[in-house]
């Protein structure tokens, strides 16, 4: 079955820490894979999508095919990072977006 | 500049009684999508409409139906609440076309539904 796994449901980070979102996918083939983050108050809204070297507010999120994974790296966290994060491959090529369950992240001073 | 908007914020009903939740856009898009959101859990699609064509997903509920009247309206009805259809229900459009749903969805600020 197609699944994302995103396997920390809560991460808490320093300030200018480092700070990697882990999500894991079992897709066939060459699945396109979307970060969506949800800041308080806010409505759900793109981060960034599978392009390679694309960069959105410091974040990067890197394919690897061979361990499955699209996992969302920034080097020095800041507080306004603070939100949900959904992990979302796209299923095939009919418009739908399967979400992840989140990593609430929580940036502290 | 709201893109996407719906209608009510919070919408309370009761048990049984029909309700519809509304969304509206004004980016123009093919694509209009409705998720429910339950406590602590993803989003997860219901149906979507490409332009007139409705997609209902496999594990929806006959209990929710869609309509799409215009390009810049969608309606999500619930025709007998359980109280396990409280959610947060969010409404998304995507522009559709030739790239084959890889573009954003934009998503409106959600309407929180309460069953009593």
């Amino acid at each position: 079955a197609q699944r994302v796994t995103q396997p920390e449901k809560l991460l808490s980070v320093f300030k200018g820490a480092p700070v990697e979102l882990k999500c894991n996918y079992s897709y066939s083939g060459s699945p396109e894979l979307f970060w969506y983050v949800q800041y308080s108050r806010q409505r759900l809204q793109l981060l960034l999508r599978h392009i390679p070297r694309e960069s959105i507010k410091g974040f990067t999120a890197d394919l690897n095919k061979g361990e499955t994974s699209f996992h969302l790296k920034k080097p020095f966290a800041q507080e306004e990072d603070s939100a949900m994060y959904y992990c979302a491959p796209l299923r095939g090529s009919n418009y739908k977006l399967t979400f992840g369950k989140g990593t609430l992240l929580t940036v502290n001073p | 500049d709201a893109m996407v908007i719906q209608n009510p914020r919070y919408q309370v009903t009761q048990f049984g009684k029909p309700v519809t939740l509304s969304c509206s856009q004004t980016l123009n898009h093919n694509v209009m999508y409705w998720y429910q959101q339950k406590s602590s859990q993803a989003p997860k699609l219901l149906f979507h409409y490409y332009d007139k064509d409705f997609n209902n997903e496999a594990d929806t509920p006959d209990n929710f139906q869609s309509r799409r009247p215009n390009t810049s309206f969608c309606f999500l009805d619930i025709r007998s609440p359980g109280l396990g259809d409280a959610a947060m229900y969010l409404c998304a459009t995507s522009r559709g076309g030739l790239a084959g749903g890889k573009e954003t969805q934009y998503f409106g600020p959600g309407t929180r539904l309460l069953v009593l």
